[in-house]
């Protein structure tokens, strides 16, 4: 069985700065992907990044990316120049390749941005 | 396209009423799943289909609840009897092979009193 575990419950940071978030993760697959998805206020569950566990590339999109440790089976998410709008909570999820689409989530971070 | 789409957003309810929760998946998508979030427990995973069958409902709590999909544009989540304990956020998602993601509705938030 998967499993995902997001160890920081809350998390701050000051508008503008960087800020990292941590997500380690079990699974006996060897063909994975990982995600980072937010949820505002709004509740809106939203994928921000993901990242296919056969690409050592670390994934990035504009101001997210992520630092995947395969063999630490670790899969932070990176925000630079923090905005104010990127305050929500934070899941990471794991999902295996085949067999099975279930999405296993982490607890969740809830991040605040301070101006 | 609209997103996977939810109704009702809020149902308030009295216990040992039966609830039916709604969704209608991206146009194109085969995997349907239902998920609960709870402070408690965070999201999980109640049931998911593909191509219009129950792959998976091992995290369906119990007998009380049911889903159902009975074509490929809409399916239910029903919960008969409810108890207070089923108060929760309820979240649709649907995907396809080719699109590597799971799309969320906006979910339905159930309050059983």
């Amino acid at each position: 069985a998967q499993t995902v575990t997001q160890s920081q419950p809350e998390m701050s940071v000051q508008e503008a700065e960087t800020v990292t978030l941590s997500c380690t993760y079990d699974t006996s697959e060897s063909d994975y992907y990982l995600f980072w998805y937010k949820q505002p206020p709004s509740r809106q569950m939203i994928l921000v990044i993901r990242q296919e566990a056969y690409k050592q590339q670390n994934a990035t999109e504009n101001r997210f990316s992520v630092n995947f440790q395969k063999a630490a089976k670790s899969f932070s998410l990176k925000i630079s120049d923090s905005q104010l709008g990127d305050a929500a909570m934070y899941f990471c999820a794991c999902r295996t390749q085949g067999g099975s689409e279930k999405l296993v989530f982490g607890k969740g971070t809830k991040l605040t941005v301070n101006p | 396209d609209a997103g996977v789409i939810q109704s009702p957003r809020h149902e308030v309810t009295e216990m040992g009423q039966e609830v039916t929760l709604r969704c209608k998946p991206i146009s194109g998508h085969d995997y349907l799943f239902w998920y609960r979030q709870t402070m408690m427990r965070g999201l999980e995973l109640l049931i998911y289909f593909n191509n219009n069958v129950p792959i998976d409902d091992s995290g369906m709590p119990e007998d009380r609840f049911s889903a159902k999909m009975p074509n490929a544009s809409f399916s239910t989540l029903k919960i008969q009897p409810s108890e207070p304990r089923d108060s929760a956020v309820y979240f649709c998602a649907s995907s396809s092979e080719q699109v590597n993601e799971q799309f969320f509705g906006p979910g339905t938030r159930l309050t059983v009193l």
